[in-house]
């Protein structure tokens, strides 16, 4: 079954940008994923599905503040010009063919200094 | 606009059950895979199971913690899916939430909390 791996926090300033990181294991970097968005007291929010190649696609209403990439089996979640609302836990989000079954990351909580 | 919205949580002792239902609205229901998610308190996520489409005979896959416990259904004729809870643990205390899953989650209800206690 894939593993993410992702940071427990990370901070950043006002205004500033931060680079989330979700690694899938050895074995799945292939895999497609998708990122979370769960702010204090509430329920998660999709924010976008990112491939391997890089290519992201966001649902809707979300922000163009909101960037993915990709390189190996890291997958990114970019935040510009950081927002107090931006501050919450971000997920990531896998697919597992052989079980069949979805696995998520352990989250990184987002602090806007 | 996707709306999907959660009831039937509450208090149970644990070996007790329940049945959760999710009242979907804003897309055509009966084309799209559905799954539930929980969160226990101070948690991260953790997916329950899904169950397809009819195109896809209505097929489910469940989490290993809960499998043999939890059974997934839907009516597409009343736009709603379900979650039945039987011989329920401590540890399936959570907030559960119902999902869309076009190929990830796409749309998050708002939760109903479970609490499993004695």
């Amino acid at each position: 079954q894939p593993v993410l791996t992702q940071s427990s926090s990370a901070s950043a300033s006002l205004g500033s940008s931060v680079k989330l990181t979700c690694t899938l294991s050895s074995g799945h970097s292939s895999n497609i994923i998708a990122w979370h968005q769960q702010q204090p007291g509430k329920a998660p929010r999709y924010l976008m599905k990112l491939e391997g190649s890089g290519n992201y696609n966001k649902g809707s209403g979300v922000p163009d503040r909101f960037a993915g990439s990709s390189s190996g089996a890291d997958r990114y979640l970019t935040i510009s010009n950081l927002q107090s609302e931006d501050e919450a836990d971000y997920f990531c989000e896998t697919w597992d063919s052989n079980t069949p079954s979805y696995v998520f990351g352990t989250g990184t909580k987002v602090s806007v200094l | 606009e996707v709306q999907l919205v959660e009831s039937g949580g509450g208090l149970v002792q644990p070996g007790g059950s329940l049945r959760l239902s999710c009242a979907a609205s804003g897309f055509t229901f009966s084309d799209h895979y559905m799954d539930w998610v929980r969160q226990a308190p101070g948690k991260g996520l953790e997916w329950v199971g899904r169950t397809r489409n009819k195109a896809n005979s209505y097929t489910t896959e469940y989490a290993a913690s809960v499998k043999g416990r939890f059974t997934i259904s839907r009516d597409d004729s009343k736009n709603s899916l379900y979650l039945q809870m039987n011989s329920l643990k401590t540890e399936d205390t959570a907030v559960y939430y119902c999902a869309l899953r076009i190929t990830m989650i796409e749309n998050w209800g708002q939760g109903t909390l479970v609490t499993v206690s004695s």
